[in-house]
């Protein structure tokens, strides 16, 4: 096993910018979502890709979009960023078989900071 | 309505001790999944362990148990023997319903969390 890659591991933006983090699922992985966590708090899902499609989405405006290659490896694009938008992006991956159980695999995350 | 709630901003105890970590859920689906992670300073979420609603024992891995009480909706973690490697942020967290195709109740909630720290 691979492990979830992400990258980049720190990057400061300014308001109104754009910013592209990306996620490389452990290997064999179809699904991948992404998580924002704020400073103090527990992460929210933002939203879940399968097989190159969105599937599942939590409450975060349009201006969060995503993509999932045919690798598995996936995308978070944010645009018009805003201050609030700091916070530690995680991604999360599984291999999807029918089965509920077992646990999700993290990355380490992507530390945004939006000034 | 907080879907999970961790009452403990932060825990302290001693090395080799147990420690118990609370965490309540509130959910009307009857399938449903609890899980733990460690988080520390690096950012990494590490999966500790995994209760289905339906299980009939509690889950256990290694030093890691769950005391699960469905009927009060509680889902506490037990960490047996602490090291001083158990320092980390943990959080509860719940998935519900079944999951449809291509797992679409893949979202997990999470709580706020509980700082641990380890003293030697």
């Amino acid at each position: 096993e691979t492990g979830v890659t992400q990258s980049p591991t720190h990057l400061i933006k300014t308001r109104g910018q754009q910013v592209t983090l990306r996620c490389s699922s452990q290997s064999g992985h179809n699904t991948v979502s992404w998580y924002q966590q704020a400073l103090g708090q527990g992460p929210q899902f933002i939203f879940q890709y399968y097989r190159e499609e969105e599937n599942g989405r939590g409450n975060f405006p349009p201006r969060f979009s995503g993509l999932q290659f045919p690798n598995y490896s996936s995308e978070l694009n944010v645009n018009a960023l805003e201050l609030d938008d700091s916070a530690l992006y995680l991604c999360a991956s599984r291999l999807w078989t029918g089965k509920i159980r077992g646990g999700y695999t993290f990355g380490s995350g992507t530390r945004l900071t939006v000034v | 309505a907080q879907k999970i709630t961790q009452t403990q901003p932060g825990m302290f105890v001693q090395e080799k001790e147990a420690v118990t970590l609370d965490c309540t859920y509130d959910t009307s689906d009857p399938s449903y999944g609890l899980f733990w992670y460690k988080q520390p300073s690096s950012g990494e979420m590490i999966f500790l362990i995994y209760q289905g609603s339906y299980d009939q024992q509690n889950a256990t891995e290694g030093r890691y148990s769950l005391n699960f009480q469905k009927a009060r909706k509680s889902a506490n973690l037990v960490i047996s023997a602490s090291q001083l490697g158990d320092s980390a942020m943990y959080f509860c967290a719940m998935r519900e319903g079944q999951g449809g195709s291509g797992g679409s109740n893949y979202k997990l909630t999470f709580g706020k969390g509980t700082l641990l720290t380890v003293n030697p």
